[in-house]
């Protein structure tokens, strides 16, 4: 079946600092990628999203990239900030999504 | 903005009691959905809907039923409560099944069953 997965269920940074943290999905027919955030507390919330037709996407403060070769995407967050603390799920397709498990990302300050 | 409103933050139950947990959108979106959410097995979705009076199973239905009589209500039921059925529940919308949407989240039911 489909799954999605992130590559580390942890991630801790120093405020200030770039963080990366990365999917793989497994069903190549997905054509539509969203990262949520996922604060204490409080039900996911939208971040960022790409279509496969694209390879890299900005926000503020936020970048996805999308590698299809080998089904891979990743969220790039700029100069993180403690209020960036949170669960980050990535989730595949737009309609019925596929969610990955999510990675707590810590800030310290 | 999009809001969706659950009913209860935390709930708790007995085993064997019926529970209802109900979720409101208010802006008329078409797709709805409910999923549990739990440490280390992420989010898992229980049914959704993409119409009214439409209901579709998604991964884990077993033990759970729904109902959506309004497009802007869709209720989770669990006919007979377990222990296992502890979770976090979230409700989720979003405009279409057509076209590309992420999904608008409530705050979730953190409902307990003893």
């Amino acid at each position: 079946g489909e799954s999605v997965g992130l590559h580390l269920p942890t991630l801790s940074v120093q405020e200030g600092d770039n963080s990366i943290i990365n999917c793989a999905y497994s069903n190549s027919a997905s054509d539509y990628f969203i990262w949520y955030k996922q604060e204490s507390g409080k039900g996911p919330q939208f971040i960022i999203d790409i279509r496969s037709n694209m390879d890299k996407r900005q926000g503020q403060r936020v970048t996805v990239l999308l590698n299809k070769t080998v089904k891979h995407l990743s969220l790039q967050i700029a100069a993180t900030q403690p209020g960036d603390s949170a669960v980050y799920f990535c989730a595949e397709n737009a309609g019925k999504s596929t969610f990955g498990d999510g990675t707590t990302l810590t800030v310290k300050p | 903005d999009v809001k969706v409103t659950q009913s209860s933050r935390y709930l708790v139950k007995r085993t064997g009691e019926k529970v209802f947990l109900e979720c409101v959108q208010d802006m008329d979106h078409e797709n709805m959905f409910w999923y549990r959410q739990d440490p280390g097995l992420g989010l898992r979705l229980i049914y959704f809907s993409y119409d009214v009076k439409m209901k579709e199973k998604g991964d884990i239905p077993e033990g759970y039923s729904v109902s959506r009589e309004k497009k802007e209500r869709f209720s989770l039921i669990l006919e007979s409560a377990s222990t296992n059925q502890t979770s976090m529940y979230l409700c989720a919308s979003s405009p279409s099944q057509v076209s590309y949407n992420e999904q608008f989240f409530g705050p979730g039911t953190r409902l307990t069953v003893l």
